[in-house]
Parts: C-alpha cells; sequence; structure tokens
C-alpha cells in the first residue's frame, strides 16, 4: 500500500516565526489531504490539495505529484497554530492513509 | 449547516464487553468513513460506507462492524472489547460528485477499554 512520510516529526518554534512542514508518499495519488488535529482531537481540514498551489490567510500548501511530495507552509506562526499536523492521501475518498504527523509547539 | 456529529464523546468499557459509536454526517453527505487513532498506530481507516453499502474496508479484525441507514447516519460496533481497543474512533463524511474527496471530520468518540 501507499507510505506517506511526513518530516520533521517535531518542531519548536517561537511564535512569529515562518515553518515548511513536508509529506513525501510513495506512489501515485488523486487525493491529498493537510489537516490541523487540535488538543481535543478534532481533525481540520486545512487543504485539499492533490495538486497544484493553494493558499489560506497564513497558510499555504503545495503538491508536486509527478515528484510525490507535498509541502504545507505557516507563515508568521502564532500560538494557536500548535498541534499536530498531519498529511492524508489516497485514491478518492475511501482508505486515506496517513502520514505520522508533525507536532508543532509555538512558543510565546 | 451542522457538522459531523459523533456520540457518545467519552465511554469507559471493560474487557469482553461491546460497543456502539454513532456518526450523524453533514446534512446532504452520503459518504460515511471510520477511522481509529492510537498513539502507537497513528490514524487508521477502518471502513467506508456510501448508500447503506460498505465500499471498502480496512485490516481490522471482524470485531469491527460498522453500518449504515437510509438517512447516511453511520453506526460501528467492536465486540468483545480488548484493551487494545482503546483509542480516539473518527468519522468523517464527504458528499456526492464535485468535492466527493474532501472528508470532514467530527470531534471523535474517546474509547477506554479497562
Amino acid at each position: 500500500g501507499i507510505q506517506v512520510e511526513q518530516s520533521p516529526p517535531d518542531l519548536i518554534l517561537q511564535e512569529g516565526a515562518n515553518s515548511t512542514l513536508r509529506c513525501n508518499f510513495s506512489d501515485s495519488v488523486n487525493n491529498l489531504q493537510w489537516f490541523h488535529q487540535n488538543p481535543w482531537g478534532q481533525l481540520i481540514n486545512l487543504f485539499y490539495i492533490p495538486s497544484g498551489t493553494k493558499q489560506n490567510g497564513r497558510l499555504s500548501a503545495t503538491t508536486v505529484a509527478t515528484e510525490r511530495y507535498s509541502l504545507l507552509y505557516i507563515s508568521s506562526s502564532q500560538t494557536t497554530d500548535s498541534g499536530v499536523y498531519f498529511c492524508a492521501v489516497g485514491q478518492g475518498a475511501q482508505k486515506l492513509v496517513f502520514g505520522q504527523g508533525t507536532r508543532l509547539t509555538i512558543n510565546p | 449547516k451542522a457538522g459531523v456529529t459523533q456520540t457518545p464523546r467519552y465511554l469507559i468499557k471493560t474487557r469482553g464487553q461491546q460497543v456502539t459509536l454513532s456518526c450523524s454526517p453533514i446534512s446532504g453527505h452520503r459518504s460515511v468513513s471510520w477511522y481509529q487513532q492510537t498513539p502507537g498506530q497513528g490514524l487508521q481507516f477502518l471502513f467506508e460506507y456510501f448508500s447503506e453499502t460498505q465500499r471498502n474496508k480496512g485490516n481490522f479484525p471482524g470485531r469491527f462492524s460498522g453500518r449504515q441507514f437510509s438517512n447516511s447516519r453511520s453506526e460501528m460496533n467492536v465486540s468483545t472489547l480488548e484493551l487494545g481497543d482503546s483509542a480516539l474512533y473518527l468519522c468523517a463524511s464527504s458528499q456526492f460528485g464535485p468535492g466527493a474527496n474532501v472528508l470532514t471530520f467530527g470531534a471523535g468518540s474517546r474509547l477506554t477499554v479497562l
């Protein structure tokens, strides 16, 4: 099956810093989503981005499908950005394969 | 409109018991997927239902089962609970047609097995 690798596993930054999270996947996919898991466990959908680039405020994401990776950029980090960021890939909406996540800690 | 609703949010069971979790998708969404999250295994796909039919199943034992009703609400059941079944169970829904690939998750049901 598809393998998903996220890096780095942990990231600690000061408020205001920028960060780049990476997601590598082992096979072609037509579904790629980035999620933020809040401290209460809920997964919040950030981007649906099987290819190309999208931006939403301080967050943006780029997926290069031919090279099988995706990047999530967070600019001007805030403490509320803390949490675990997951990349999930798959064929269609069924059976998404999740990476192990990047735990981001933003210190004031 | 209301999001994905999961009940109960927290529950404690003992080994050998069974549990039923419920998921109400976003109005109009016809696909419901279930995922298990544990510290050791991460997020793993359990199964997916569309129009009352199971379309996909993950690698879990037969103790894990589910169903979907005509109103798209879904339930999952775990029988003969084991300690390792302690986990956060997450349900997600997606719409039919354009946007079908985008999953919206509920807040989860946190199961503790003692």
